[in-house]
This record gives C-alpha cells, structure tokens and sequence, in this order.
C-alpha cells in the first residue's frame, strides 16, 4: 500500500486563485520531504526540499513567494501554488524521507491545470 | 547543466529478451543512485539502488551496474516481461539523500 499520499490528485483552478497540494507520510515520520514537479515528458525536477519545522529550501529558479512549502507536522507538508497561472500547470509530486537505505517514498503526484 | 542523462529516450524489447537501459551522469559527487519505474499521471516507483561503494546490485530480474570511472550506470532487466513497459528514471544523489537529480527517462516497450 501507499506510504505516502498525496491529495488532491487532479485539480483544476482558475488563473489568479491559489491551490493547495498535500503530502502524508502515511506511516512514518518524515522530517524531510520534497516537491518536484513534472513537464509533460520531461524529468522530474526538484522544486523544494521541505523541511519539518523550518524553512523550505527552494532550488534555483524556484519563486518561494509563488511555492509556498509548509511543513507543520512530521507527517503533512502543503504546497501551495499561489495567483495560479496556466503556465504553472503541470504534474507536482512529492516524496519523503524515511530512516535507512531505500527510503524514498513518492506520492501518486497532482495534476495541477490552471484555465 | 543536465547532471543525470539517458540518452535514449526509447527502447523496444521482445518478451523474454535482456531490456538494457543506460545512464551518464557528470556530477562526481554523487554516490547513491536509484532507478525508478513510472506509468504516466502516477509517482515514480522504487526498483533498486546502487552506492558508489559497489559496482553491481542485482534484486530479482533487476541488475544495475555501475562504473564509476566512467560515470555510467545501467539496468538490466532479464527476462523482460510486456508488465515492465513503463518509463524508467535513473536518479542520483550525493550527501543530501533524498535530493534526487533525475534523468529524462526512457519509455520501455516490451513486446508480446
């Protein structure tokens, strides 16, 4: 079963609004979990690491005022895609961290569409 | 600056034949790096890792190896069943475990 889950899985929202996109750790503490996002047949790119706590650190390129990563609970960390614009749609996935070697769990991923 | 390449975008396969998939990476601090599966609209799924400490790691039909000096690692499913058409994603990473760089991917197709 899925270890970590994220929700909404599909979204469509209006330009100008924000959405929300949540990640659980489903059954295990993740201090660490991490946004990347998907262009249609593209890799995955690193957006963020979220970090329980504290401040995300964003990767190069990323607007953190436009990415707002939250990461409250050692098990729920939120993006929030904010003044949505339909060049920000896309595939965001995230993945956490748990203990030991091969311990990179990934969500389903959202597919975000901004009309 | 793509870090973590494959090269081949495709690759086509008769059932029961050895699928070879390669990747170049030119960061030489990474020392961990995954190989993941992923069907389109899902998140990526784990298949087997490798540390720089070792030069293969074999789980199953899966065997990833790698050679360090020349910063290339491969996945070598045998025998190659039509259920692993997928895309597969190599991913590498250095201290920061869990900051994956991936590749591009390339789209398995094995046939019947």
């Amino acid at each position: 079963g899925a270890v970590v889950s994220q929700h909404p899985s599909r979204v469509i929202c209006k330009s100008g609004t924000s959405v929300k996109i949540e990640c659980r750790s489903l059954d295990f503490q993740a201090t660490t979990m991490f946004w990347y996002r998907q262009f249609p047949k593209k890799s995955l790119m690193l957006m963020a690491t979220s970090n329980e706590g504290s401040k995300a650190t964003y990767e190069q390129g990323v607007e953190k005022d436009k990415f707002l990563i939250n990461h409250a609970s050692l098990t729920l960390s939120t993006l929030t895609v904010t003044s949505a614009h339909p060049e920000d749609s896309s595939f965001y996935i995230c993945s956490a961290q748990g203990d030991g070697e091969n311990t990179i769990y990934f969500g389903e991923g959202s597919w975000l569409t901004v009309v | 600056d793509q870090q973590v390449k494959q090269n081949s975008p495709s690759l086509s396969v008769q059932e029961g034949r050895i699928s070879i998939l390669n990747c170049d990476y030119t960061n030489s601090m990474f020392d961990y790096f995954l190989w993941y599966k992923k069907y389109p609209a899902e998140g990526p799924t784990f298949l087997i890792s490798i540390s720089s400490i070792k030069d293969k790691n074999e789980d199953g039909r899966f065997t990833v190896f790698l050679n360090k000096s020349a910063k290339h690692l491969s996945l070598h499913i045998v025998p190659s069943q039509p259920g692993d058409s997928a895309v597969y994603f190599c991913a590498a990473c250095g201290t920061s475990y869990g900051k994956l760089t991936f590749g591009q991917g390339t789209i398995l197709t094995v046939h019947p």
